[in-house]
């Protein structure tokens, strides 16, 4: 099946610095990948839509300044959190349109913690 | 996209059937139903989706009401490993490659239990 992988798994990062989540679709091409951000006990929420080539979509609410995304490559996009703070400490999790098919294939998530 | 209803919780005992209940009933025409489960600290997995027809997979089966207003996933023979949140989701899926976009609720928490 469709693979997507995220790195890093795992991230403790000190407030005020930035921090770089890799997603990478492993077996398929994805021109359009999503971002999701999910706090405890809650349901994902999408953050950011993004696709090959031109500026990601934000959803209402979510600031394009401090979540940047970069979807440079049909295989890979990045999610940068600037200047980061401890309310940024969620679930980050993304997922990837296979081109040839309507499935969306999610990656395992990177956990972030802002100290 | 149209609205979904789940139960906040089940119970399951492992080897017997799951079934899980999603009410839609302001789904439109061109809105397929998709289910996705989200293990603990996990990223979402796709389970199946369906128009208007049941659907059967390796993992599950999914049954359509008449009036699609409603549907049901069952995992034939449960796990302790099926334990997880259970999201049913409705979305357009357009002839040009398009699709709308996945919206979480807040799904279904199944817990298997010996």
């Amino acid at each position: 099946g469709a693979v997507v992988s995220q790195h890093p798994s795992r991230v403790i990062c000190k407030s005020g610095t930035s921090v770089k989540i890799e997603c990478r679709s492993l077996d398929f091409q994805a021109t359009t990948m999503f971002w999701y951000r999910q706090f405890p006990k809650q349901s994902l929420m999408l953050m950011a839509t993004s696709n090959e080539g031109s500026k990601a979509t934000y959803e209402q609410g979510v600031e394009k300044d401090k979540f940047l995304i970069n979807h440079a490559s049909l295989t890979l996009s990045t999610l940068t959190v600037t200047s980061a703070h401890p309310e940024d400490s969620s679930f980050y999790i993304c997922s990837a349109r296979d081109i040839r098919v309507y499935e969306q294939y999610f990656g395992p998530g990177t956990r972030l913690t802002v100290t | 996209d149209a609205k979904t209803t789940q139960p906040p919780s089940m119970d399951c005992a492992e080897g017997r059937a799951a079934n899980l209940p999603c009410n839609h009933s302001t789904i439109s025409g061109n809105e397929y139903v998709y289910w996705y489960r989200q293990i603990h600290s996990q990223g979402p997995q796709y389970i199946i989706h369906g128009l208007k027809n049941n659907e059967t997979n390796e993992m599950a089966s999914l049954i359509i009401t008449e009036d699609r207003k409603s549907s049901t996933l069952i995992l034939p023979h449960a796990t302790l490993r099926d334990t997880a949140v259970y999201y049913c989701i409705v979305r357009v899926l357009l002839n040009t490659g398009t699709a709308s976009k996945l919206t979480f609720g807040t799904g279904t928490r199944l817990q298997v239990t010996l």
